[in-house]
């Protein structure tokens, strides 16, 4: 079935640290992928998304590339700060079919100053 | 506000009792998702709900039921707690068109089954 695995966490980083969070997928057909960030006692918001194999998703200095020859959607920023320490979450869902919006286990983040 | 509502907000259940967790969203949304939070196991999808009148077992559909009764609102039903079920509950819903894609999380209901 569709799966999206996600590195194991959780992750700490110095401020101003370039960050990668990797993620690959397996799925039938062509899903789209998202990152989805959660704040300590929040729910998910969506982080950024891409539709199509090469779509770059951006969004808050956060940056994803749709590599369907890897089957990989890694997350990545180049100066993280203290307020990016959160939960991240790599999906995927596919338009047609049975449309199930399929998470990976979520990587924790955390940032020092 | 618009978006996806969740009640309750928590909840502390004794094995065996049973509850309903409502979600309701106002975005006319046609898909809508119920997923557990567990540590270290991320989001679980329990069930889904293509469109109205529609639910499809997810990933760990076991001990649960929903119902969609009408495009806004799609309840998940603990028949009979067990401490299994203590963990974050959160649902979604979605809207998909050619040139739109959207998702949308409510605040999510933490249990507890003692």
């Amino acid at each position: 079935g569709d799966s999206v695995t996600q590195m194991e966490g959780p992750v700490t980083l110095s401020e101003e640290a370039f960050l990668t969070i990797n993620c690959t997928y397996t799925a039938t057909g062509y899903p789209s992928l998202f990152w989805y960030v959660q704040y300590p006692g929040e729910g998910l918001q969506l982080l950024l998304k891409a539709t199509k194999a090469d779509d770059k998703g951006s969004n808050k200095g956060f940056e994803a590339t749709y590599r369907k020859e890897t089957t990989s959607f890694h997350l990545e920023k180049g100066s993280v700060q203290v307020s990016d320490s959160a939960v991240y979450f790599c999906a995927l869902i596919k338009i047609q079919g049975a449309q199930k919006l399929v998470f990976g286990q979520g990587t924790r983040l955390t940032i020092n100053p | 506000n618009a978006g996806v509502t969740q009640t309750p907000k928590f909840q502390v259940l004794k094995t065996g009792q049973s509850m309903t967790l409502q979600c309701a969203q106002d975005m006319n949304h046609n898909s809508m998702y119920w997923y557990r939070q567990d540590p270290g196991m991320g989001l679980r999808l329990i069930y889904y709900s293509a469109s109205e009148g529609t639910t499809d077992k997810g990933e760990v559909p076991n001990g649960y039921n929903v119902s969609r009764l009408n495009k806004r609102e799609f309840s998940l039903r603990l028949e009979s707690a067990a401490p299994s079920q203590t963990s974050v509950y959160f649902c979604a819903s979605r809207i998909t068109s050619a040139t739109n894609e959207k998702l949308f999380f409510g605040s999510g209901t933490q249990l507890s089954v003692l």
